[in-house]
């Protein structure tokens, strides 16, 4: 399989626990995007990457967020000190830098915080 | 900023029958792409059809077809003759400056 894959599907974890969801791109893609997905809502865009550089962060990326592309590879998103509020489906995506608007996306880790 | 309003929460129909989703876009940018995305209960979101705000041109594709009419910002999509298969959440989305604007989507349900 070729697509976006991410990784793990489902996490379900305790309030305050961190989490850490990974997401492996199309290979020769050198964009990747985080989105946010909560029930019954469209995607919103939380971060994206050119490369290995983070080039825009949303607002709804707060301090407990941290989003990895350390080698223009893979990236990582981590959540510290997990709310409730943070369950939602995380959704990556990726493209080519010159062909931007032919985005793929993942199946999604869906997260849980109980 | 960017606002996408899909004002139909749910939708069931009958099998082969048609079902035209709705879509309104606000902008006041005057460069942006227009798109329609499928979401089956896997959760992948299936890229299905895209539009640049230059192209008013309406046009189908097999059982799809889409309707932008940039003067009152809708971007409407409609599926002929409805399977069971179609069943989904439907999104309409807009892209500027490196990200996508979705709207809260549209529940299909094709009944046999």
């Amino acid at each position: 399989d070729t697509g976006v894959s991410q990784d793990p599907r489902h996490k379900i974890t305790k309030r305050g626990q961190n989490v850490t969801f990974r997401c492996d791109p199309i290979s020769e893609h050198n964009r990747l995007y985080w989105y946010r997905q909560t029930l019954g809502q469209g995607p919103e865009f939380l971060t994206y990457f050119q490369n290995e550089a983070q080039l825009e962060k949303s607002r709804l990326l707060s301090d407990r967020f941290s989003a990895e592309r350390p080698k223009g590879s893979f990236s990582t998103l981590e959540i510290q000190r997990t709310e409730q509020g943070d369950s939602a489906m995380y959704l990556c995506a990726s493209s080519l830098a010159n062909r931007d608007t032919e985005a793929f996306f993942g199946q999604g880790t869906r997260l849980t915080v109980v | 900023a960017q606002k996408v309003t899909q004002a139909q929460t749910e939708i069931s129909v009958v099998e082969k029958e048609d079902v035209t989703l709705d879509c309104v876009y606000e902008t006041r940018d005057t460069t942006y792409y227009l798109f329609w995305y499928k979401q089956p209960p896997s959760g992948e979101l299936v890229f299905l059809i895209r539009r640049n705000s230059f192209d008013e041109q309406n046009e189908i594709s097999g059982r799809y077809s889409w309707n932008f009419q940039k003067s009152t910002s809708s971007f409407n999509f409609t599926i002929t003759a409805s399977q069971v298969v179609d069943s989904a959440v439907y999104f309409c989305a807009g892209y500027n400056f490196n990200k996508f604007y979705f709207g809260s989507g549209t529940k299909l349900n094709v009944k046999p």
